[in-house]
């Protein structure tokens, strides 16, 4: 079965720090990746996406997520995070293409704090 | 824009009580997922839809019901309550490849 491991449950970090939070899945087909991010109290909301192209992605808020198909990872950067990214951060993986919605997996979550 | 809401926010009730959680949207997406979120277990999807009367199971369908009447409306119901169903629920749609969540609803179960 296809899974999503974020293997970082909670990341402290002072601010300025670089950020880098591990995102790895488990399919050997074609996929499209997420990033969602969850600020306090908030709803998710989405940071950045891979579908084709460039694995290099950027996204929302300084962030970005690099692709790597032989590592089946999807990880995910800031070179200098601030007080504000505290927040909870989603890995999602879905099936290329995918019609049905229960092909979408979500990571356990990573909780980042930041030290002001 | 609203975009999708959800009510009620919170919710206190207890063992073997029926509950319905609602959820609506102003774009009329065709996709409308539920969704809960425990410690540990990041998001799991309950059931989805992908339109009105078209419903179906997700990972963890038991003790809930839904229905479609309604592009725009996807309640969720715990039927009889059961305290492991203490979460919180997200409803989300999707547009285009993109999902996007409600505020999410807490329920406690007594």
């Amino acid at each position: 079965a296809q899974s999503v491991s974020q293997h970082n449950h909670h990341v402290i970090l002072s601010e300025a720090a670089s950020l880098e939070l591990g995102c790895n899945y488990s399919y050997g087909g074609t996929v499209n990746l997420f990033w969602y991010v969850q600020y306090p109290g908030q709803h998710l909301q989405l940071l950045l996406k891979y579908f084709s192209g460039d694995p290099l992605v950027k996204g929302i808020k300084g962030f970005e997520a690099e692709f790597i198909k032989s590592k089946f990872s999807f990880n995910l950067r800031k070179p200098s995070v601030q007080w504000s990214d505290t927040a909870e951060y989603f890995c999602a993986v879905a099936l290329a293409g995918y019609s049905s919605a229960s092909k979408i997996i979500f990571g356990s979550g990573t909780r980042l704090s930041i030290r002001p | 824009d609203a975009g999708i809401t959800q009510s009620p926010r919170y919710k206190i009730t207890e063992t073997g009580r029926q509950v319905t959680l609602m959820c609506h949207q102003t774009w009329s997406h065709s996709y409308m997922f539920w969704y809960r979120q425990d410690l540990g277990h990041g998001l799991r999807l309950i059931y989805y839809s992908a339109a009105a009367d078209i419903t179906d199971k997700g990972e963890v369908p038991d003790g809930y019901v839904v229905s479609r009447s309604k592009t725009e409306n996807f309640p969720l119901t715990l039927e009889s309550a059961t305290r492991s169903q203490t979460s919180v629920y997200f409803c989300a749609s999707r547009g285009g490849d993109t999902q996007y969540f409600g505020p999410g609803t807490r329920l406690t179960v007594l």
